[in-house]
């Protein structure tokens, strides 16, 4: 179990571009959490996704900020017409209940650098 | 709205020498609690969560509700110990949201 994979580790834009963030979770989880990591703070909780479902994107910025985990394939973070504020490492994480006590596992995180 | 706090950004021990990371929160409710850490060039992972009373390579982290507070302590550091530690509050949810605090560099000196 090659663990929880982001793709790619560096994105580099220019401002106004769309940014997509890919996630893959481990064999057998199908709870996915975006966080987000801003210079100097803490991880910041953006979404959560089952499959096909969001059932939390209570972190997420209303506008040009969203994600999906279809039923195929990763689970997808875009961000359309970025600025230099979206600069940040955004990590992904699964897990494979929703149980609050569950263990989540971390993939490396993708940097996102504005230019 | 819940929030966790570690004071040290940056913590330095020698080898051998106690350490203690501190961690304090703020939430109504019953909380949960975890330490996460993250060595250079790897993942983040979950060090020890307070529900399982566990000692993690030599760490432990007690749940003071009085104090609303979840140090993460060793007796004696080694330099495998140095990494940046996360605490984190499970924030009321039915699932494993956490909010995180901004986390601190432990620096163990040989």
């Amino acid at each position: 179990n090659a663990g929880v994979m982001q793709n790619p580790r560096h994105l580099v834009r220019r401002r106004g571009q769309e940014a997509r963030l890919r996630c893959s979770p481990m064999k057998g989880h199908s709870h996915v959490y975006w966080y987000r990591q801003l210079p100097e703070e803490g991880l910041k909780f953006m979404v959560y996704l089952q499959k096909e479902n969001i059932i939390d994107e209570s972190g997420m910025p209303k506008e040009r900020f969203s994600a999906e985990f279809p039923k195929e394939g990763p689970s997808i973070l875009r961000i359309q017409q970025v600025v230099r504020g979206d600069s940040a490492a955004y990590f992904c994480a699964s897990s494979p209940s929703s149980a609050t006590n569950e263990k989540l596992f971390f993939g490396s995180g993708t940097q996102l650098s504005v230019l | 709205a819940q929030r966790v706090t570690q004071p040290e950004k940056l913590l330095s021990v020698f080898k051998g020498a106690p350490v203690e990371l501190k961690c304090n929160y703020s939430y109504s409710g019953s909380p949960e609690l975890f330490w996460y850490v993250q060595y250079s060039r790897q993942r983040l992972q979950l060090l020890l969560r307070h529900i399982s009373r566990e000692s993690i390579k030599g760490f432990t982290a007690d749940l003071n509700k009085g104090e609303t507070s979840f140090h993460l302590k060793k007796p004696f550091a080694q330099e495998e110990d140095s990494a940046m530690y996360y605490c984190a509050l499970s924030s009321g949810t039915s699932y494993g949201k956490l909010t995180f605090g901004q986390g601190t560099i432990l620096t163990v000196h040989p």
